[in-house]
């Protein structure tokens, strides 16, 4: 079955600085790769997506890269602010509608002000 | 609120009790998912449903555990026989077939097992 690998598991940086998340999926039929943010007490909720078909996607200070071939995906946040302090969850589905998505071990980040 | 709602937020019991959580999805939402997150680690896939039919149970989902999604709408998740093993956040999230694939999570259902 699917298996979703995520990297680095804390990360700490200083407010303006950029973050960057990296994930591996092993599943090349997967087609979809969402990102979720969790924040404490809260279930996960979707902040940027990518499907196969698309190398990159970017919103406002958060994009999302893509690579089909070495089947890894990748989060970057830009001009980080404290808010932006969560857990971020890459994930990885196949079909549409949802499916049965699979969670990467999630990324706590730290933005110290 | 029109989001998915779970119940009770937070349940504490002693070993061996029967549990039991409600998912109440969004309502026009035809696919439902139980998920399954321990302190530290991301949601692992229980199982899920499209309308009433359970279509993929996880291995992680013992038989002291069972879904149902009787009429298609709210879904019940019961735990047997709760082991310490048991404790955990469990999530339910819903979705609409055809959409883009993102999933409508709750706040979730948090189990401690004394």
């Amino acid at each position: 079955g699917e298996n979703v690998e995520q990297h680095p598991s804390t990360l700490s940086v200083q407010e303006g600085d950029s973050a960057v998340i990296k994930c591996t999926y092993s599943d090349s039929a997967s087609n979809y790769f969402p990102w979720y943010k969790q924040e404490l007490g809260k279930g996960p909720q979707l902040i940027i997506d990518i499907r196969s078909n698309v190398g990159e996607k970017k919103d406002q200070r958060i994009a999302v890269t893509l690579n089909k071939t070495a089947k890894h995906f990748s989060l970057h946040i830009t001009e980080t602010q404290p808010e932006d302090s969560a857990v971020y969850f890459c994930a990885a589905s196949k079909g549409t509608g949802g499916f049965k998505t699979i969670f990467g071990a999630g990324t706590r980040l730290f933005v110290k002000a | 609120d029109t989001g998915v709602s779970q119940d009770p937020r937070h349940k504490i019991t002693k070993r061996g009790q029967n549990v039991t959580f409600r998912c109440d999805p969004i309502s026009e939402h035809n696919r439902l998912y139980w998920y399954r997150q321990t302190l530290g680690q991301g949601p692992e896939f229980l199982t899920y449903f499209q309308n009433e039919a359970q279509l993929e149970k996880s291995r992680l989902l013992s038989d002291r555990f069972s879904a149902e999604r009787p009429k298609g709408s709210f879904s019940t998740l019961e735990i047997q026989r709760t082991e310490q093993g048991d404790s955990a956040m469990y999530l339910c999230a819903s979705s609409l077939v055809g959409s883009s694939g993102e999933l409508f999570f709750g706040e979730g259902s948090r189990l401690t097992v004394l």
